[in-house]
């Protein structure tokens, strides 16, 4: 079986940091992804930790600790566009990937 | 961009009757997904697909559901004998390897009355 956890919501102002915490149990691990996702719209790929530490891609920085099972997404100067749900998504085998129920970022002006 | 294009976007059937969601997943890639969602619910797995056949699948994915690459562009998937609680978003994914980075379609919403 699988748990992975994320907090339901979270707001920022326009400019400011946000840092999004995943925690996981899976049987296995083969990867954790960060996927974007508008309201009514397709998941759209952020970033991938497969190795432990820091990838960072612009904006938007994720962390991996594979012993703590536990992975954050950070996003960086907030824009209202970050308006979105961000799923935390681990691959246990080689196909599936189990999605956290997203969190909910809301940025204000 | 590639992308991946799901159609139709907006599908209602009756209850009971069966209905074709198609994919054509980004025109490299060999791995093939199908995900659901259920309103308000988080993104669920349902099956893989590789060299023409199925890697691997959920639970949920039982003989309701199958899929098939009829050709060498579209992926679909059957739902047989649809219930009300099959109404879901269904979202088509595929990647280049078979741990590769998974882009996703912008789904079907299927509505079963």
């Amino acid at each position: 079986g699988q748990n992975i956890d994320q907090p339901t919501e979270m707001t920022a102002t326009e400019g400011a940091i946000v840092q999004i915490n995943c925690t996981y149990q899976t049987s296995g691990f083969n990867g954790l992804f960060w996927y974007q996702q508008h309201a009514g719209e397709a998941p759209t790929f952020l970033s991938y930790n497969v190795l432990d530490g820091l990838e960072e891609k612009g904006r938007f920085s994720s962390f991996l600790s594979r012993s703590k099972g536990y992975s954050y997404l950070l996003l960086k100067e907030l824009q209202m566009k970050d308006s979105a749900s961000y799923l935390c998504a681990v691959r246990e085998g080689d196909y599936k990937l189990s999605f956290g129920a997203g969190t909910t970022v809301t940025v204000r002006a | 961009e590639p992308e991946v294009t799901q159609t139709p976007s907006h599908q209602v059937t009756q209850m009971g009757q069966e209905v074709i969601l198609r994919c054509v997943p980004i025109s490299n890639h060999l791995y093939f997904y199908w995900y659901r969602q259920i309103l308000g619910q988080k993104v669920e797995f349902l099956v893989s697909f590789y060299n023409n056949e199925i890697s691997e699948k959920s639970e949920i994915f039982d003989d309701q559901f199958s899929v098939e690459r009829p050709d060498g562009s579209n992926f679909t998937l059957k739902i047989r004998s649809t219930k009300l609680e099959d109404s879901a978003m269904y979202f088509c994914a595929s990647s280049g390897q078979g741990l590769g980075i998974q882009y996703f379609g912008a789904g079907t919403r299927l509505s079963v009355l």
